[in-house]
C-alpha cells in the first residue's frame, strides 16, 4: 500500500443515488487532493485541500461536494450523477514542497449506471 | 494556451534496450517537473523530480532531462525489462497554492517492453 487509502474501490450506482468516496492519509501531508482519470484523458484535477481548507475547486458542477474534516480525511459526496461521470476517482497527498511528489492511492472506479 | 502532450500514446521496446519517452509544454513556466509511473487499475507512483535549475537527475536504471529552453523533458529507462511495462506520466507544477502543489499531468505514455 501506498499510505494513502481509497474505499470502496469499486462503487457502481445509479443516477439519483446519493455515495461518498473517502481518502485517508496517515503520511503527515497536509495537503490533499481529488483527480478523475478518463480512459485516453490526462488526469483532471478536481479539488484541492491545504490544510483541511479548500484552495481550489476547478470548475467542478455541484453535484461533487468535497469535504476534508482533518488533515487525514478526505471525502468526496457523490450526488445525482450522469454517466459520463463514470471515471477512475483517485486522492492524492503531498507536502508543500520537498523533493518528493504526490502519493496516490490506488482509487475508485465509479460507474454511473 | 497551455499544453502538455507526451509524445506518443504507446511504445514498444526490445528488452535491454533504453526506452526514451518526451514531454513537451508550452505557455508554462514550471519550477519543477515530474515523472510517475501507473500501472493498470492503480494510482501512479510518483518516480522522479527534476527541478528547472537542473539539467538531468538520475535513480537507478531511470534518467531524466529537463530543457527549459526547448520545454522539453525526456525520460529514459536504460537495460529496459518486461517489469517496466506500464504507463508513464509527465507532470508539472507550475505553481503553489497555499501550500499545495498544483499539478498539471499529461496524457501518459503506455510503455511496453517486449522479451
Amino acid at each position: 500500500e501506498t499510505g494513502v487509502t481509497q474505499t470502496p474501490r469499486h462503487l457502481v450506482m445509479g443516477m439519483t443515488n446519493k455515495k461518498s468516496l473517502k481518502c485517508e492519509q496517515h503520511l503527515g501531508h497536509n495537503a490533499m487532493y481529488w483527480y478523475k482519470q478518463s480512459a485516453k484523458k490526462p488526469l483532471e484535477l478536481m479539488f484541492v485541500y491545504s490544510l483541511e481548507e479548500r484552495v481550489e475547486n476547478n470548475s467542478v458542477p455541484s453535484r461533487f461536494s468535497p469535504e476534508c474534516p482533518n488533515s487525514s480525511h478526505l471525502f468526496l459526496h457523490l450526488h445525482t450523477l450522469q454517466p459520463e461521470d463514470s471515471a477512475l476517482y483517485l486522492c492524492a497527498s503531498s507536502q508543500a514542497m520537498g523533493n518528493y511528489g504526490y502519493t496516490f492511492g490506488s482509487g475508485t472506479r465509479l460507474t454511473v449506471v | 494556451s497551455q499544453k502538455i502532450e507526451q509524445n506518443s500514446e504507446a511504445l514498444n521496446i526490445q528488452e535491454g534496450k533504453t526506452a526514451t519517452l518526451t514531454c513537451n509544454y508550452t505557455n508554462y513556466s514550471p519550477a519543477y517537473l515530474q515523472w510517475y509511473r501507473q500501472d493498470p487499475g492503480r494510482g501512479p507512483v510518483f518516480l522522479l523530480l527534476i527541478r528547472e535549475n537542473e539539467k538531468e537527475k538520475r535513480k537507478e536504471r531511470l534518467k531524466v532531462t529537463f530543457d527549459t529552453t526547448l520545454k522539453q523533458s525526456l525520460f529514459h529507462i536504460t537495460a529496459s525489462q518486461p517489469a517496466d511495462s506500464a504507463t508513464y506520466l509527465c507532470a508539472l507544477y507550475p505553481y503553489l497554492i497555499q501550500g499545495a502543489q498544483k499539478l498539471v499531468f499529461g496524457q501518459g505514455t503506455r510503455l511496453t517492453i517486449n522479451p
